[in-house]
């Protein structure tokens, strides 16, 4: 059982969909983060929050909307998305925001855009 | 300057066999040099990490390997089991001023086979 929990597992939207993606972690860690994971490139960091704090902001598009009501949860909002933006979405926390705080991460949202 | 690049893309090793992955960045802030290990359908999970103080780093079969004066450092994976087939990414940072902003590598998918 992992300590950081995603769902849904899976989803499928249409460009014109909105929907969320939720985070929950259970390590009682400090800091959450967003990763997008696409085939044979980088993980992309994409929102960091630090005691429900946003503290980076990735240059990402709009169209994607993070939300961190607390520092045990987290959102990821999605409206008109593009077929590029299908991907592996991965949560991850720390326990604090130092390089050497690993991540642990969920077992991640795979997003299909249609 | 930020980019982790990672060889070889993809590995076969024979069980018993050694695997070795590769890592170059040419960031020289970088002070700490991360493994996770990410297993189909999980999330990465912290393997071992470095930092550039010391040449070697050894846990269990797992041994990162670190040359600072050619910005490189290389994962090396003793008596290979079936169990270890996974992929494996490497990754940069800073201690200190980066916050845990990760640079990761591209990742090497390993299987080994019986």
């Amino acid at each position: 059982e992992t300590g950081v929990t995603q769902t849904p597992r899976h989803l499928v939207m249409g460009m014109t969909n909105k929907k969320s993606l939720k985070c929950e972690q259970h390590l009682g860690h400090n800091a959450m983060y967003w990763y997008k994971q696409s085939a044979k490139k980088p993980l992309e960091l994409m929102f960091v929050y630090s005691l429900e704090e946003r503290v980076e902001n990735n240059s990402v598009p709009s169209r994607f909307s993070p939300e961190c009501p607390n520092s045990s949860h987290l959102f990821l909002h999605l409206h008109t998305l593009q077929p590029e933006d299908s991907a592996l979405y991965l949560c991850a926390s720390s326990r604090g925001t130092g390089a050497n705080s690993p991540l642990h991460f969920g077992n991640g949202t795979r997003l299909t855009v249609t | 300057q930020q980019q982790v690049k990672q060889s070889p893309q993809s590995l076969i090793v024979q069980k018993g066999g050694i695997s070795i992955i590769n890592c170059a960045y040419e960031n020289t802030a970088f002070d700490y040099f991360p493994w996770y290990q990410q297993f189909p359908g999980k999330g990465p999970a912290l393997l071992i990490a470095i930092r550039p103080d010391v040449s070697e780093k050894k846990e269990g079969r797992f041994t990162i390997s670190f040359n600072k004066s050619a910005k490189q450092f290389s994962l090396h994976i003793m008596d290979s089991q079936p169990g270890d087939s996974a992929t494996y990414f490497c990754a940069a940072s800073m201690l200190t001023g980066g916050g845990n902003k990760l640079t990761f590598g591209t990742g090497t998918q390993l299987k080994v086979e019986l």
